[in-house]
């Protein structure tokens, strides 16, 4: 089983549209999460940290169950510039290893 | 400016060769990481240094070997290059070490091995 496991998709949704991606991690001593975006042929940058309270920035939410070993990333109202890879992260404490899941491509149309 | 910058961009070279790849980070971190993401795109860890200490060294052929000359600096340089070392190599650096460090990845280097 993979350690940061993800729907490769590709999820094709049109503009506006509301789009949520799940990601599962296999290891209950994870302390840190992450949303990370890679455009074609560009290095992944952070979109967002993952809270364990849920957390939002603009249109983007994430929200982490940690019962579930679950973490997800909620778009609203897509746009065209949103069209990305987004890879889930997660970060074991005291290993500074952070494993990235395959990712999940996304592609708006408009 | 540039944060994390890697050299070459671009490197194609025949099975055998030796190449370096070198990166540079001004964002002031300690801990200084390489990644390999390949063809399927699945990016994973291969060395991490923290002040130019050798912190994480993953299942990595010994034909790489980092190296640190200062904690702004970490180079990867390749011996005997197999058509498998083809892939895009990614430096990255974050200001601590563990926990919820966010991680700044240079642009790439795309290595293609004949």
């Amino acid at each position: 089983r993979k350690e940061v496991e993800q729907d490769p998709g590709p999820f094709n949704v049109p503009e506006g549209a509301t789009v949520a991606f799940n990601c599962t991690y296999s290891n209950s001593a994870s302390q840190s999460f992450f949303w990370y975006r890679q455009d074609c042929r560009k290095e992944p940058k952070l979109l967002m940290s993952v809270y364990s309270s849920g957390n939002e920035d603009g249109r983007f939410t994430a929200q982490l169950n940690r019962a579930s070993q679950y973490i997800s990333l909620l778009i609203r109202d897509s746009k065209l510039s949103d069209s990305a890879t987004y890879l889930c992260v997660v970060n074991s404490y005291n290993t500074d290893k952070l494993i990235f899941g395959t990712g999940t491509r996304l592609q708006v149309f408009p | 400016d540039t944060a994390v910058s890697q050299t070459p961009k671009y490197l194609v070279t025949q099975m055998g060769n030796d190449k370096s790849i070198k990166c540079e980070q001004n964002l002031g971190h300690d801990t200084m990481y390489w990644y390999k993401q390949d063809s399927k795109k699945f990016l994973k860890i291969m060395f991490s240094y923290n002040n130019k200490e050798l912190i994480i060294n993953e299942t990595v052929p010994n034909r790489f070997s980092p190296k640190s000359p200062d904690k702004a600096h970490l180079n990867l340089h390749i011996n005997s290059l197999e058509l498998g070392d083809s892939a895009v190599y990614f430096c990255a650096s974050s200001s601590g070490f563990g926990g919820p460090n966010i991680q700044y990845f240079g642009a790439g280097t795309r290595l293609s091995v004949l």
